[in-house]
């Protein structure tokens, strides 16, 4: 079946460590993003990559890095900078970000750092 | 930068009613736009679109209008359902933000 995934669904990590978090789509899209949701907050974007090789900040761009190797992949690295990182992230892609087309959402990952 | 916001962060309402969900956006060169379902712990999921050049878009029991004039969008629901509880956004296909939400609860 054609989607976004994200992986894994809960994550549990120590103050100080990075962590990867994985997005994965097989829609042919070209537009990726990378969402945080804070409890009883809406979407804050930290990244988006209109296509392979290229990505931009959002607006909540500090501590996080991502890459865009493969069409498919967008994978977030939550850095030890990222002062708050306890968050619900989501992915999603789009066919392409001027088209004006829909966003497919992955089902999140929550992230704990203990 | 021009934003996308709700107007309404909850709303509750009882089964069987119509619902109302309202939207403000900013941008006027804005052509294109997209209501969400998220529920708990999931996310969010589409639920209708609209173009700028319609007023009114009818899908299974759901409604958006848009008013250009003043810039607002809203999303009308049908005979609620208690599976219709969730939070609903909106937002700009050309930009990809969306604004804070609202909590749709349905009561019993």
């Amino acid at each position: 079946d054609g989607g976004i995934t994200q992986s894994p669904k809960y994550l549990f990590r120590k103050e100080g460590q990075n962590v990867t978090l994985s997005c994965e789509q097989n829609l042919n899209h070209d537009a990726m993003y990378w969402y945080r949701q804070d409890p009883g907050q809406g979407l804050r974007l930290i990244y988006y990559s209109q296509i392979v090789n290229d990505f931009q900040k959002g607006d909540i761009a500090e501590g996080y890095s991502v890459s865009r190797e493969k069409k498919e992949s967008f994978p977030l690295t939550v850095t030890s900078a990222q002062k708050n990182p306890t968050a619900f992230y989501l992915c999603a892609s789009s066919m392409d970000s001027h088209l004006n087309t829909e966003a497919f959402f992955g089902q999140g990952t929550r992230l704990t750092v203990v | 930068g021009e934003s996308v916001g709700l107007h309404l962060p909850t709303l509750s309402v009882q089964e069987g009613d119509n619902s109302i969900i309202n939207c403000a956006y900013s941008n006027s060169a804005s052509d294109y736009f997209i209501w969400y379902k998220q529920e708990s712990g999931k996310g969010p999921q589409f639920i209708i679109d609209i173009r700028s050049n319609m007023d009114k878009r009818q899908g299974q029991r759901v409604t958006v209008l848009l008013n250009k004039t003043v810039k607002h969008l809203s999303l009308q629901i049908a005979a609620t359902q208690p599976g219709d509880s969730a939070v609903y956004f909106c937002a700009e296909s050309n930009d990809m933000r969306f604004g804070a939400g609202t909590r749709l609860t349905v009561k019993p």
